[in-house]
């Protein structure tokens, strides 16, 4: 069983569309972190968030992160090519600081 | 500066031979993570070290993996016996102790393992 699940697991649009990532889980974390990651890599950080209700940019990328602590997403606007990838949640449970808890990830392809 | 190395890159082995995997950390990173990723999923925890020693090995699917550190730096996971079910992709991530527990993780490139 998933201790994060996140949703879709597949997601395919147009170039300039907008889409969002969902990872949701019962538990509280105290801190959740999104990577990317591209084939035959590792994954790469992209943000992290540790207050709930947080709402964190990086450029066209906006990440939020639940009043509960308990869910979050990514929302990507105006998708580009290069934002191809496996998107992963991940949270540090509370009393668990050293391991991180992955979703499955969202595999998101943007065509042009 | 050198981000998280791993090799082999790619690795194949026999059905019960016995392989192993390294990993070198970012210097100065103290904490370092195992994990392992089938076709097309999450990534699994498998160990975590701090400095040398092994705070939490829950991951771990059986009695033929184990890992070690040495001198707070590179580390070594070994499988025995393996099985096909032991074919993933395995990653490697250090972490700086973060500030307000974070413990942001930096990915090495991984180690294809296929055995046949």
């Amino acid at each position: 069983t998933q201790l994060l699940e996140q949703s879709p697991q597949f997601l395919s649009i147009q170039e300039g569309e907008n889409l969002t990532v969902y990872c949701n889980s019962s538990s509280v974390f105290s801190s959740l972190q999104w990577y990317r990651q591209e084939p035959g890599e590792g994954p790469v950080l992209l943000v992290t968030v540790v207050t709930g209700g947080e709402v964190k940019k990086l450029k066209r990328l906006t990440f939020q992160f639940g009043d509960a602590r308990k869910d979050s997403s990514l929302h990507i606007t105006a998708a580009q090519p290069g934002d191809t990838g496996l998107y992963l949640c991940a949270g540090h449970v509370t009393d668990s600081w050293g391991k991180l808890q992955f979703g499955a990830g969202t595999q998101v392809v943007v065509t042009p | 500066g050198a981000g998280v190395s791993q090799s082999p890159s790619n690795k194949v082995t026999e059905k019960g031979k016995d392989v192993e995997l390294r990993c070198d950390p970012i210097s100065g990173h103290t904490a370092l993570y195992w994990y392992r990723q089938s076709l097309g999923q999450g990534l699994e925890f498998l160990i975590y070290f701090q400095g040398n020693s092994a705070p939490d090995k829950s991951g771990l699917p059986s009695d033929r993996f184990s890992a070690e550190r040495t001198g707070g730096s590179v580390s070594t996971l070994t499988i025995q016996r393996t099985q096909q079910e032991d074919s993933a992709v395995y990653l490697c991530a250090s972490s700086p102790k973060g500030l307000a527990g974070t413990y942001e993780q930096y990915f090495g490139p991984g180690t294809r393992l296929t055995v046949t």
